[in-house]
């Protein structure tokens, strides 16, 4: 079955410290991998995108994000959090068609402490 | 403005009434979705369209109807609303056939149903 699993729903972090989220996923086809965020009572804005190419991709807000292919996982990374980075994220996985459906991981939710 | 907008932003109704959500996208995208999100399950699939006039069921379509007479409207009805059906509902666009499969979020609207 295809799925993603966030493993992690919720992760405090300290203002200025890394970060890591990560994200499994089955999926029986090459995998189209994203990286979404939501801010309270805002919609879904995209962070970053994988298909193909480097393994390793760079996003919007300093986030970045490494497939790895034997382990199945997209983990989302950034090196210095800040405390607008508090919100909920979302990994999720599709064929790399248009119109197809997206499937999504349950969330992570991150609250960053001072 | 180009974008992705929903309405109302929040709504509140009752056991058995008809609701109508809307979603309006100005990127002329081919293809629409509506998605639900809610606490531990993240976003699943209600319907999506391919172009107007084309819709198809998506992972929990019961209770729910779409239609799409314009490209750029996509309305979800909720036939007769049930309090399980209170949630956040998010439209959601993206893509021309061929293209990439991203997909672009409105704002979301949050569904209570009593």
């Amino acid at each position: 079955a295809q799925s993603v699993t966030q493993p992690d729903i919720h992760i405090t972090v300290s203002e200025g410290a890394s970060l890591e989220l990560r994200c499994n996923y089955s999926y029986g086809a090459t995998p189209y991998l994203f990286w979404y965020v939501q801010s309270p009572g805002q919609g879904l804005q995209l962070l970053l995108k994988y298909f193909s190419g480097d393994t390793l991709v760079q996003g919007i807000k300093g986030f970045e994000a490494e497939f790895k292919r034997s382990q199945s996982s997209f983990n989302l990374r950034k090196p210095s959090v800040h405390w607008s980075d508090a919100a909920e994220y979302f990994c999720a996985v599709g064929p790399n068609q248009a119109g197809t459906a997206l499937i999504f991981g349950k969330g992570t939710t991150l609250s960053v402490s001072s | 403005d180009a974008g992705i907008t929903q309405s109302p932003r929040y709504k509140i109704t009752e056991t058995g009434r008809q609701v109508t959500l809307m979603c309006h996208q100005t990127w002329s995208h081919s293809y629409m979705f509506w998605y639900r999100q809610d606490l531990g399950h993240g976003l699943r699939l209600i319907y999506y369209s391919a172009a107007a006039d084309i819709t198809d069921k998506g992972e929990v379509p019961d209770g729910y109807v779409v239609s799409r007479s314009k490209t750029e409207n996509f309305p979800l009805t909720l036939e007769s609303a049930t309090r399980s059906q209170t949630s956040v509902y998010f439209c959601a666009s993206g893509g021309v056939a061929g293209g990439e499969n991203e997909q672009f979020f409105g704002p979301g609207t949050r569904l209570t149903v009593l």
